[in-house]
């Protein structure tokens, strides 16, 4: 069975204070990782897909990585509009050729002025 | 151009009671997925059409089922109302299979309270 772990759980930091946010994953045969950002009350919003370890990706501030356990969302002198939660999810090659995504059950982030 | 369209936004119910809801994908997706989102299990799937064809399903009981008319839209049914199944229920959309140049997009979601 796929699982997804992120940690931590919940982050405070201050405006400008960069930080990493980890996504360790288990899955028989993976086909994607893949980043979102849920705001309150939204549906998830498309960050990043990684395909193979040693992939990276940016957008804006945020920077993700991935290697065969694990990936990471780096996040450099965010800003308060960066807080959200955010999620990481799986696509397992072996689903029979679906769209079915694993996801982790979050990281809430908080940055503040 | 239009985003993933749910309805309702809102909804109550009372136990054993049964509900439809709604999604509208993107104009062109054929992929529609639906999932379950709760405070303690996070995103759980239920299940994915394609081409009006269920094509995956999540761990669900029975009493989640969900169909895909030939425009793309999808409906999702619950019966027998469970205060368990309290929930935001989301949908996503995407052109085919996940990959390089197809992402999925999510709706808003329909929250659901059941009491």
């Amino acid at each position: 069975e796929d699982q997804v772990t992120q940690s931590p759980e919940a982050l405070r930091l201050q405006e400008g204070e960069s930080s990493s946010l980890n996504c360790s994953y288990t899955v028989s045969g993976l086909r994607g990782l893949f980043w979102y950002r849920q705001d309150p009350g939204k549906g998830p919003e498309f960050l990043f897909t990684l395909y193979s370890a040693g992939e990276e990706k940016e957008k804006e501030r945020l920077k993700a990585t991935l290697t065969k356990k694990e990936s990471f969302l780096h996040i450099t002198a965010p800003k308060p509009e960066d807080s959200a939660t955010y999620l990481c999810a799986v696509q397992n090659i072996l689903t029979g050729g679906g769209n079915k995504l694993t996801f982790g059950t979050g990281t809430q982030l908080k940055v503040e002025l | 151009k239009a985003g993933v369209t749910q309805t309702p936004r809102y909804l109550i119910k009372t136990r054993g009671q049964q509900v439809t809801l709604s999604c509208s994908p993107i104009s062109g997706h054929r992929s529609v997925s639906w999932y379950q989102q709760t405070p303690g299990q996070g995103l759980q799937f239920l299940f994915e059409y394609f081409s009006e064809t269920q094509r995956n399903k999540g761990n669900f009981p029975g009493r989640f089922s969900g169909r895909q008319f030939s425009n793309s839209r999808s409906e999702m049914n619950v019966s027998t109302l469970e205060l368990g199944d309290s929930a935001l229920y989301l949908c996503a959309s995407s052109l085919g299979l996940l990959g390089p140049n197809t992402e999925a997009f999510f709706g808003q979601g329909t929250r659901l309270t059941v009491v």
